[in-house]
């Protein structure tokens, strides 16, 4: 199993619709959890960090399943400005908290 | 307050040759770490730092040099580069990398002929 497997992708949506990420993680010791997003030819941001009860900002919403060593993203009520890459982000890759194990990223296009 | 730049954007070199991508944060982190990211292959770290003094290997370190001297500056050395090490680099800082933002550089494009 790979350490951060996410969705492949391409996901191309209307503005206005609701599209869900999935990311599955093996380490089971992993304890930071994290959704950053990357524009083309840009460098990834922090989109939000995912914590055990789940947690939103305004129209994204992450879950995270420890049980099923799965993280999820939700986004309601898209914008064209939405389109980017996400990628879906462990730490404890290697057997080390100070290491950060990226997923290879979901590319998301909303359509006008 | 510039956060994390990086030199050059842009270097084209030919196979054998050496050089150093520039890395620097001015916001006093500990945690700096290199990554490279290649179409289908998402980033993958190559070096990292948790302090000056202190580096420690990633998952791809081979063909590459850290040191860090400072806490503002983190260089990576490609010691003889090939056209396997074309790719797209990332310097990236934190606090704390497993508990806090990571923020990037803009990134070096790097081609090897």
């Amino acid at each position: 199993r790979k350490e951060v497997e996410q969705d492949p992708g391409p996901f191309n949506v209307p503005e206005g619709a609701t599209v869900a990420f999935n990311c599955t993680y093996s380490n089971s010791a992993s304890q930071s959890f994290f959704w950053y997003r990357q524009d083309c030819r840009k460098e990834p941001k922090l989109l939000m960090s995912v914590y055990s009860s789940g947690n939103e900002d305004g129209r994204f919403t992450a879950q995270l399943n420890r049980a099923s060593q799965y993280i999820s993203l939700l986004i309601r009520d898209s914008k064209l400005s939405d389109s980017a890459t996400y990628l879906c982000v462990v730490n404890g890759g290697g057997g080390s908290n100070y290491k950060l194990t990226f997923g290879k990223g979901t590319l998301l296009t909303v359509n006008p | 307050n510039a956060g994390v730049t990086q030199t050059p954007k842009f270097q084209v070199l030919k196979t054998g040759q050496s050089m150093t991508l520039q890395c620097a944060q001015d916001m006093n982190h500990e945690y700096m770490s290199w990554y490279r990211q290649d179409p289908g292959m998402g980033l993958r770290l190559i070096h990292y730092s948790v302090g000056a003094g202190i580096t420690d290997q990633g998952e791809v370190p081979n063909g590459y040099n850290v040191s860090r001297s400072t806490t503002e500056d983190f260089p990576l050395r490609l010691l003889s580069a090939a056209p396997s090490q074309t790719s797209v680099y990332f310097c990236a800082s934190s606090y704390s990398p497993g508990r806090s933002t990571q923020y990037f550089g803009p990134g070096t494009r790097l081609t090897v002929l």
